[in-house]
C-alpha cells in the first residue's frame, strides 16, 4: 500500500512564528503537492514538485515555499505565519494516474 | 482555466435510499475526472476515475459515475446508502496525466437512520 505521512496531525503556532510542515512518500513517487483545505472552497493547491529540487507555484504560493531535497519528502514552510493561514494542509503524491493523501495536518496560527 | 462545480453543498438522505451527488466542471480540453471520499479526521481516499473508455465508472463501496462529455458532468451515484456513508465527497479534475487536480467545494452526505 502506498503510505504518504505528514509529520504532525495537530500543530499550534503564533503570528510570526515560521513553521515547517514535513510530507513523507514511500512509493518512489515523482509529483507531490500540498494543498490547503478550508470549509466552502474545497482543496486549492499551494505548490506541487514534479522532481526533487523542483518546484511550481499553485492557486495559492503568497506566503508559503517549499522544499524538495529529496525525492521522498516535500516540505511546506510558512515563513512568517498569520492568523488566516489557519487551516488544513493536505500533502499528496502521485505515480501518475491518481494522487495519494496523506492524513493531514491541522494548523492553528493564534 | 478549469473549474468544478459541485451543485450541493450538502445532501442529506436516508439510510437504504439512493444518492446523487452532482458534479459540473468547465475545461475545452479534453479531462481527467476523479471522485475522492473523505471520512471525518482523515486524509482523502479515491473512490472512482475516468480516464478514457466507457462512460459509467464503478468505484468502491458500490458507488459509480457517469461521465457525460455534452453537459460537462460527472455525477456520482449509489443505489442504496448506509449509515458509514456519511462523509464529505470532492469532484476533481485534471488536464495532464499525473497533473495537479483542480477540485469543487465538497458535498457533505449525511445518512440519517
Amino acid at each position: 500500500d502506498v503510505k504518504v505521512t505528514q509529520s504532525s496531525r495537530y500543530l499550534v503556532k503564533r503570528t510570526g512564528e515560521k513553521v515547517f510542515l514535513e510530507c513523507v512518500q514511500d512509493m518512489d513517487h515523482e509529483n507531490m503537492f500540498w494543498y490547503r483545505q478550508d470549509p466552502g472552497l474545497g482543496l486549492r493547491l499551494i505548490y506541487f514538485s514534479y522532481d526533487v529540487k523542483m518546484k511550481e507555484k499553485g492557486d495559492i504560493p503568497e506566503g508559503y515555499s517549499v522544499s524538495r531535497e529529496k525525492k521522498e519528502r516535500f516540505s511546506l514552510i510558512l515563513e512568517s505565519a498569520s492568523t488566516n493561514q489557519t487551516s488544513m494542509y493536505l500533502c499528496a503524491s502521485t505515480p501518475g494516474n491518481e494522487q495519494f493523501f496523506g492524513p493531514g495536518t491541522r494548523l492553528t496560527v493564534l | 482555466a478549469q473549474s468544478v462545480t459541485q451543485l450541493d453543498s450538502q445532501v442529506p438522505v436516508f439510510e437504504e435510499a439512493p444518492v446523487e451527488l452532482r458534479c459540473n466542471y468547465s475545461s475545452s480540453v479534453s479531462v481527467y475526472l476523479f471522485w475522492y471520499v473523505q471520512y471525518p479526521n482523515q486524509g482523502l481516499q479515491l473512490l472512482l476515475k475516468y480516464l478514457s473508455g466507457s462512460t459509467l465508472v464503478k468505484g468502491i463501496n458500490g458507488f459509480e459515475a457517469e461521465f457525460n462529455k455534452s453537459q460537462t458532468s460527472f455525477h456520482l451515484r449509489k443505489p442504496s446508502v448506509h449509515i458509514s456513508d456519511t462523509a464529505e465527497y470532492f469532484c476533481a479534475v485534471s488536464m495532464e496525466y499525473g497533473n495537479k487536480l483542480v477540485f469543487g467545494a465538497g458535498t457533505i452526505l449525511r445518512v440519517k437512520s
